[in-house]
C-alpha cells in the first residue's frame, strides 16, 4: 500500500471550515483516496473516497490535486462532535482489502 | 445504521482464560472480515485477514495460537483470544467490506487482569 502522511493534530474553531491535508505522493493510477475518522473509543467511521475528481457528501467535500499526490478533506461547518482522528488511506478501492493506517490527525474542534 | 456489529463492546477476564469476540455484518455477506488491535494512543494494527470457508491469514508478529480466528459463515468471524494476558489488554476492531468500502465494528475494549 502507498504510504500517507498527515499532521499529527489540528484545532479548528467550532462553525468554521476544517481542511484536512494528507500527502500520498507514491499512489498508484488505480488507487484511491480514503478518509475514515475515529472518535474515542470507537471503530473507524467512513467519511468520504475518490479516485481523481473532487468529491462531496453530506459528511464532507475531498479535494484532489491533478497529480493526485496530495488531497485535502474538508469539513465545511466543524462541530464539537467533529472532533476524532482523522485517517487518510489509500487503496485499490474494491474493499475487500487490509488497510494500512497511519497515525492520523487528531482534530480537535475548540468551542 | 451499523452495517458491521461487534460483541462485547468491552469484556474484563483473568489472566489465563480464553475470551470470544463476535463480529457480525448485518443484512450483508462478508466472505472476508479483518481483525485489528489498537493500543491506547496508537493507530489501528491489522491482525489478520478473516476468510469465509478457510484458514485465516495472519499478519506478521501475530500467533496465530492465540488469536483463533473462526469465520464459519458468511456474516460471523469470531475472534478468540486464548490464555489471555495482560498484555493482550487492548481494543479489538473488526471490519467487513461492502459496496467497495470498509466498516467497521464498534469496537471490543478488552482487559486481562
Amino acid at each position: 500500500d502507498a504510504k500517507t502522511t498527515q499532521p499529527t493534530s489540528m484545532d479548528c474553531a467550532e462553525g468554521r471550515a476544517a481542511n484536512l491535508p494528507c500527502n500520498h505522493s507514491t499512489i498508484s493510477g488505480n488507487e484511491y483516496v480514503y478518509w475514515y475518522r475515529q472518535i474515542h473509543s470507537q471503530g473507524p467511521q467512513y467519511i468520504i473516497h475518490g479516485l481523481k475528481n473532487n468529491e462531496t457528501n453530506e459528511m464532507a467535500s475531498l479535494i484532489i490535486t491533478e497529480d493526485r499526490k496530495s488531497s485535502t478533506l474538508i469539513l465545511p461547518h466543524a462541530t464539537l462532535r467533529d472532533t476524532a482522528v482523522y485517517y487518510c488511506i489509500v487503496g485499490v478501492g474494491f474493499g475487500n482489502e487490509k488497510l494500512t493506517f497511519g497515525t492520523g490527525t487528531r482534530l480537535t474542534i475548540i468551542p | 445504521g451499523a452495517v458491521v456489529s461487534q460483541h462485547p463492546s468491552w469484556v474484563i477476564c483473568k489472566s489465563g482464560t480464553s475470551v470470544k469476540i463476535e463480529c457480525r455484518s448485518l443484512d450483508f455477506q462478508a466472505t472476508t472480515m479483518f481483525w485489528y488491535r489498537q493500543f491506547p494512543k496508537q493507530s489501528l494494527m491489522l491482525m489478520a485477514t478473516s476468510n469465509e470457508g478457510s484458514k485465516a491469514t495472519y499478519e506478521q508478529g501475530v500467533e496465530k495460537d492465540k488469536f483463533l480466528i473462526n469465520h464459519a459463515s458468511l456474516t460471523l468471524s469470531t475472534l478468540t483470544v486464548t490464555s489471555a494476558h495482560p498484555e493482550d489488554s487492548s481494543f479489538y476492531i473488526c471490519s467487513a467490506p461492502r459496496t467497495g468500502k470498509a466498516f467497521f465494528g464498534q469496537g471490543t475494549r478488552l482487559t486481562v487482569v
